[in-house]
């Protein structure tokens, strides 16, 4: 049971480029988010997502666009990323909405 | 919108009890958490608590809840180096999202 899995866990992009974050969990889990972690801000929620192929926004959802083909992938699109997109993304799973285990994140610079 | 808050930061000596307090704003909260951030890892639950419940204790853990003041507070007893770690308090409702806290960083000294 691998859990929650992110890749890459690294990446920098220059202003504009784009890139795809993937999330992936082997537990069968409904629901998967993923969030944001800036220093002193905790995690804000980016989208998240309730079953496969639904997708609802949340608190910062500018810039960013997600998917849920299958229910054990969550993507995470940049279209055109920007500085202020520096940061370290979290992907998390949940059953049932009320215990969320999460990936070991990605850390992502833009110049 | 709802929002938690707690400080930044705690230094305790090893050995020490260590006490982390979070404060949030929504009283419909049914689930009260405390998940642990190690350096370059995603969080890890902790442990949790019920509304209904004001106490939950868990070997080194202890978690006190004080609805009227919608204050939580997680006490670590002795606190070892492996406890240096960031902390965050988080609530969640059904049908809603979680809300976390901005963390707080303990750091444990020898």
């Amino acid at each position: 049971n691998a859990g929650v899995t992110q890749t890459p866990k690294f990446r920098v992009l220059k202003t504009g480029q784009s890139m795809t974050l993937l999330c992936a969990q082997d537990m069968n889990h409904e629901y998967m988010y993923w969030y944001r972690q800036d220093p002193g801000m905790g995690l804000r929620l980016i989208h998240y997502s309730v079953g496969e192929g639904t997708t609802a926004k949340g608190e910062v959802p500018d810039g960013y666009n997600v998917s849920r083909l299958k229910k054990q992938n969550f993507l995470l699109g940049l279209e055109s990323a920007a500085p202020s997109q520096t940061s370290v993304y979290f992907c998390a799973s949940s059953p049932d909405g009320d215990e969320q285990f999460f990936g070991p994140g990605t850390r992502l610079t833009v110049l | 919108g709802e929002d938690v808050e707690q400080s930044l930061f705690l230094s305790v000596r090893e050995g020490d009890s260590s006490v982390i307090n979070c404060t949030y704003t929504d009283s419909s909260s049914t689930y009260l958490y405390w998940y642990k951030q190690e350096p370059g890892a995603g969080l890890q639950l902790l442990t949790y608590i019920f509304s209904n419940m004001d106490m939950k204790q868990d070997q080194r853990l202890t978690v006190l809840l004080n609805k009227k003041d919608k204050h939580l507070s997680l006490r670590i007893a002795d606190t070892q180096t492996g406890d240096s770690a960031i902390y965050f308090c988080a609530e969640y409702n059904y049908g809603q999202n979680f809300v976390f806290g901005p963390g707080t960083r303990l750091s444990v000294l020898p």
